[in-house]
């Protein structure tokens, strides 16, 4: 059974980082072909795509976000991450990780249940 | 970037009639396309892949349809469960992109 729970720290003011933590269970980051992934949804812009990173390491990020997104993975604890630096107001949304899986179904086909980022002075 | 236009924003329906959405890329996404089904407060379900494919455990009165450019949902007999909002996804090329959704309301 797949499962994905993202975890963050909720509220963050202007400026900070935004780390945010994707423990996943049912597939692991090192089989051929999976990947990880962030969407995010406000009610501004709907759902983006933020970025991936599959089993080999390649990872793929928005280029609307410019340089201030970074994804990582811990196969051996079975997780994801990803850090947005500068965060705006703009940047408040409910963050998703979701798993693609390559000559599958390719796109997102299990999701986390989102964590919302509110960010306020 | 792909853009994705997805029409209609809204739609209303009754119960046993079927409905259609429809998602336009801005250019050639190779059937690279998927279709979610959203409920309030709750994370996006995976529908359809690559443009016409079932996901697992989605009932047959999903279908998905299309190529090259144009693609769509179709909802056959609406049942009450199916209100929710749609989603279509390019994942042809990065970056991926999302139509705007299509919220569905059953009269």
């Amino acid at each position: 059974q797949v499962t994905l729970k993202e975890s963050g720290p909720g509220i963050l003011q202007p400026s900070q980082t935004l780390s945010l933590t994707c423990s996943f269970s049912g597939f692991s980051l090192s089989t051929y072909g999976m990947c990880v992934g962030w969407i995010r949804q406000s009610s501004g812009k709907g759902l983006e795509w933020l970025a991936n990173i599959w089993w080999n390491d390649d990872k793929y990020y928005n280029p609307s976000l410019k340089n201030r997104l970074t994804i990582s993975k811990d196969t051996s604890n079975n997780q994801a991450f990803l850090k947005i630096t500068n965060m705006d107001t703009a940047d408040t949304a409910t963050y998703y990780c979701a798993r693609s899986e390559r000559y599958t179904t390719d796109s997102p086909d299990y999701w986390g249940q989102g964590v919302m980022v509110t960010v306020s002075s | 970037d792909i853009q994705m236009t997805q029409s209609p924003a809204s739609l209303s329906a009754s119960l046993g009639e079927t409905v259609s959405i429809e998602c336009l890329a801005s250019e050639d996404i190779y059937n690279n396309l998927a279709w979610y089904q959203q409920k309030p407060g709750k994370s996006p379900q995976l529908l359809i892949y690559y443009a016409s494919s079932l996901q697992d455990g989605v009932p047959s009165r999903f279908s998905g349809s299309g190529s090259g450019t144009q693609y769509s949902l179709k909802i056959n007999s609406l049942e009450s469960e199916d209100a929710a909002t749609y989603f279509c996804l390019q994942d042809s090329e990065y970056p991926w992109t999302f139509g705007g959704g299509t919220k569905l309301e059953l009269k």
